[in-house]
């Protein structure tokens, strides 16, 4: 199993510009998650998913959308982005819905925003 | 709401030292608490977690965390660190029974000197 994959790794952006940061799993989770950590700040959940077509806002979803067609994968789209979403990302994904089960977390994607 | 606070963001200690990290958080119902572990530029991984029973929770290479109802705390320690525990750890928790996300701390980044 691969795991939890991301792309790009790295992705400079200049302001206004939109892009989608891709998030994958290969481990049949029903829960997938982003968040972005900042320094001091710890992890904030950006938006998750419960199951394909499920979607839900987390502590800091303004500025961000997603959406959820298979089980697989869980875009993040930046629709015209700000400095203040200079940040790493982390996709997450976990069996099941129960806040008990284990996180597996991707390798983030750093993103600058200019 | 439940939160979660690490005191200390920065903790220098020589290697084969003792080492605590400080994890105290903040809800009145009960909680499943988490220790994840970030080594450089990776993603998070779980270390340990407790959800209930023994209040001394272990990880596989021998950090181990303590759960204390009274002081609402849950420390992470290890008698004795090598170069390769350098990471950032973060605590997490979740209130038990529910779909309620997990909160993060800020943070604290373990730098093991030699």
């Amino acid at each position: 199993n691969a795991g939890v994959t991301q792309t790009p790794k790295f992705q400079v952006l200049k302001t206004g510009q939109s892009m989608t940061l891709q998030c994958a799993q290969d481990m049949n989770h029903e829960y997938m998650s982003w968040y972005r950590q900042d320094p001091g700040m710890g992890l904030r959940l950006i938006h998750y998913s419960v199951g394909a077509g499920i979607t839900d806002q987390g502590e800091v979803p303004n500025g961000y959308n997603v959406s959820r067609s298979t089980t697989e994968d869980f875009p993040l789209r930046l629709l015209s982005a700000a400095p203040s979403q200079t940040s790493v990302y982390f996709c997450a994904s976990r069996p099941g819905q129960g806040t008990y089960n284990e996180q597996f977390f991707g390798p983030g994607t750093r993103l600058t925003v200019l | 709401a439940q939160s979660v606070t690490q005191l200390d963001s920065q903790v220098p200690v020589f290697e084969e030292a003792p080492v605590e990290l400080r994890c105290n958080y903040s809800s009145s119902v009960s909680v499943y608490l988490f220790w994840y572990v970030q080594y450089p530029n990776q993603g998070l991984q779980l270390l340990l977690k407790y959800l209930s029973g023994s209040t001394l929770v272990e990880s596989i290479n021998g950090f181990e965390a303590e759960f204390n109802k009274s002081q609402t705390s849950f420390h992470l320690r290890k008698p004795s660190v090598h170069i390769s525990d350098t990471a950032e750890y973060f605590c997490a928790v979740t209130v038990s029974g529910s779909a309620r996300q997990l909160t993060f701390g800020s943070g604290t980044q373990l730098t093991v000197l030699p």
